[in-house]
């Protein structure tokens, strides 16, 4: 069974650094693409950017670039979102999503990671 | 402002049919045949009821359907059942390994 399990929540402070985690079970986790895909408190969905576990390829949504960093560990199954100085509007859930091999097809989703920066 | 437009709730009784839109524009819903749509339950990971328009992934109930028109994807829920109350997403690939979805619909069942 494919399964994503995320990192439990964090309360952070403005200009903190954080990392949270995805790991991947029940496949051949460097041969799939894992994304990230944000949800500010009671908006829609936003993709931030994709990474290929197997030779850490990664692409940014223009809008994320320099503001997130994308990762991955394929010795441990995991893939990580990190912030380097975190700022009160990056209070969101935080979700990784796995793309379908070979397909433009998002199929299977973690659980979601809350997020909150405040002082 | 989602990329792609929602209606934020409908809702029917048991047994009813609604159907959800999701217009997005002539660079992803109108030009891609990759549109998805996933089901929420708030605390749990979103699961994929559509995809590909109108394929459904083996184990999703044929109660559940897909359509689009133009830049317009439907998902029709045909003989809804309390289950079937919940958050629903659309979503379209967007060309350069960027996927767009739409801001949810609230599904409620009677």
């Amino acid at each position: 069974e494919v399964q994503l399990l995320q990192s439990g929540a964090e309360l952070k402070k403005p200009g903190e650094s954080l990392k949270i985690s995805c790991k991947g079970s029940g496949y051949s986790f460097t041969t799939y693409w894992i994304g990230w895909v944000r949800q500010v408190p009671g908006k829609g969905l936003e993709w931030m950017g994709i990474i290929y576990p197997g030779d850490s390829d990664t692409r940014y949504r223009p809008s994320f670039q320099g503001q997130v960093t994308i990762s991955a560990d394929k010795s441990i199954n995991t893939a990580y979102l990190q912030w380097s100085s975190l700022k009160a509007s990056d209070t969101a859930m935080y979700y990784c999503a796995r793309r379908d091999s070979g397909k433009w097809l998002v199929d299977y989703w973690g659980q979601g990671t809350l997020v909150t920066v405040s002082s | 402002q989602s990329a792609l437009t929602q209606p934020r709730s409908v809702s029917g009784s048991p047994g009813q049919s609604v159907t959800i839109s999701c217009t997005g524009t002539s660079s992803d819903v109108g030009y891609y045949d990759f549109v998805s749509w996933y089901q929420h339950h708030p605390g749990k990971a979103p699961k994929l009821m559509i995809y590909d328009v109108n394929k459904r992934p083996s184990g999703v109930p044929d109660r559940f359907s897909g359509s689009k028109s133009g830049n317009t994807a439907s998902l029709t829920i045909s003989g809804l059942q309390p289950e079937d109350e919940a958050d629903y997403y659309c979503c379209s690939f967007a060309g350069s390994y960027t996927w767009v979805f739409g801001g949810g619909t609230k599904v409620t069942v009677l």
